[in-house]
């Protein structure tokens, strides 16, 4: 079982539609959760961190967080096609390293 | 300011030679990560510096890996001899001390190709 798991996609949205994005994890270890975008052959940004339990809401994005069921979701209101890239979810579980565990990764395609 | 630069972007080489990649992290930035990404694979993390000494390395494949980073500054890590299954996306990332978990800041990546 892989420690963190996405749907690969592509997950396809209309521009304007909401996109919603899950991982699950497979350990209760982690303890801090956050979400990148990577363009094609750039490098992965960080848009959102999270580390307690709930919403988090950035403009446009919102981070879901339910440690006990093992889950984070990114939900992207009014998509844009520039919002076109992959999504990662890595987790960290803390300690000297805090190095990132993370997923394949969403392929997220907004419509014009 | 200057991002996390890596080089060479491309690299292609034949099998058992050698190859050499470098990393800039952000200036000041004591925390230096490499990951690799193998083509449908997720990205896996490599080693972890903090200024010139190694903190982890445990997720560095095999012996054939080695990475050094001199005065704590920028970071090399060279494959000899290179394999097949080398091939992938060498990642390089970086925080300063102190900072949130994770919050990484990465290099565009130097893909390697092995034939």
């Amino acid at each position: 079982q892989k420690e963190v798991e996405q749907n690969s996609g592509p997950l396809s949205v209309p521009e304007g539609a909401i996109a919603s994005l899950n991982c699950t994890y497979s350990d209760r270890v982690s303890q801090s959760f956050f979400w990148y975008r990577q363009y094609s052959g750039k490098s992965p940004e960080l848009i959102m961190s999270i580390y307690s339990n709930g919403d988090k809401e950035d403009g446009r994005f919102t981070a879901q967080l339910n440690k006990a069921s093992q889950y984070v979701s990114l939900l992207i209101r009014d998509s844009q096609p520039s919002d076109s890239a992959t999504y990662l979810c890595p987790s960290s579980r803390g300690g000297a390293t805090n190095k990132l565990i993370f997923g394949t990764g969403t392929l997220l395609a907004v419509q014009p | 300011e200057a991002g996390v630069t890596q080089f060479p972007s491309h690299s292609v080489i034949e099998k058992g030679q050698t190859v050499t990649l470098r990393c800039d992290p952000i200036s000041g930035h004591d925390n230096l990560y490499w990951y690799r990404r193998v083509m449908g694979k997720e990205i896996k993390f490599l080693l972890h510096f903090v200024k010139e000494s190694k903190q982890d390395e445990s997720g560095m494949p095999n012996n054939r890996f080695l990475a050094e980073r001199t005065g704590g500054t920028y970071s090399t890590l060279k494959v000899q001899p290179a394999e097949l299954e080398d091939s992938g996306v060498y990642f390089c990332a970086s925080s300063q001390e102190g900072s949130r978990f994770g919050e990484l800041f990465f290099g565009e990546g130097s893909r390697l190709t092995v034939l």
